[in-house]
């Protein structure tokens, strides 16, 4: 089975500052690769697939990149709207192994 | 527009059974894959399961596998999952998603929540 590991497990940073998180994935997964948001209390929401692609209607300041086992979620300018928890899921081969999420707060 | 509507959650006593159903709306049902997730109390997702769009492919987590039956109703839109031998770590909001053009989770249900205790 795949590993996916985040870092970092939480961070805290100002409205406007770029964010950026880490996840990989124990073995290539090449570009099958999902960023999800969490925000307090609701569903998981889709952000991002195929490592880069942004999900319709998802604000642009999100993007993501990386390909193999490597990748990154990146929010461009950090909005209070943003507070939630991040996780990355490999869906290259079952299991569809969740990361264990970054949480990300306002400063 | 896509709706998915979890129902069937409830408190179960160790070792019961439970039947999850997962209500479809607004697409082609039988034209995607379908999963099941859950979130344990002040935890992180963990997928549980995944249906292939014909039924033909079936795919478990390592924790709930030989416990748990994923099923598709497509005359009635409809997803389940068969829990038995239930455990008290199998306490969690149960979510159902469907995916979109690969096997990610591109829409999800609100939840349905299970609680394994005596």
């Amino acid at each position: 089975d795949i590993q996916m590991t985040q870092s970092p497990s939480s961070l805290s940073a100002s409205v406007g500052d770029r964010v950026t998180i880490t996840c990989r994935a124990s073995q290539g997964i090449s570009n099958y690769l999902a960023w999800y948001q969490q925000q307090p209390g609701k569903v998981p929401n889709l952000l991002i697939y195929a490592a880069s692609t942004l999900q319709s209607g998802v604000p642009s300041r999100f993007s993501g990149s990386g390909s193999g086992t490597d990748f990154t979620l990146t929010i461009s300018s950090l909005q209070p709207e943003d507070v939630a928890t991040y996780y990355c899921q490999e869906y290259n081969s079952a299991p569809f192994t969740f990361g264990p999420g970054t949480k990300v707060d306002i400063k | 527009q896509v709706q998915l509507v979890e129902s069937g959650g409830g408190v179960v006593q160790p070792g019961r059974s439970l039947r999850l159903s997962c209500a479809s709306s607004g697409f082609r049902f039988n034209s995607f894959a379908m999963h099941w997730a859950r979130q344990a109390p002040g935890k992180g997702l963990e997928w549980v399961a995944m249906v292939s769009y014909d039924g033909s492919k079936k795919y478990y987590a390592d924790s709930v596998k030989d416990r748990f039956t994923i099923s598709r109703d497509d005359s009635e839109s409809t997803l389940y999952l068969q829990m038995n031998s239930l455990r008290p770590e199998d306490t969690a909001v149960y979510y159902c998603a469907k995916e979109l053009r690969g096997y990610y989770m591109a829409v999800w249900g609100k939840g349905t929540t299970v609680t394994v205790s005596s």
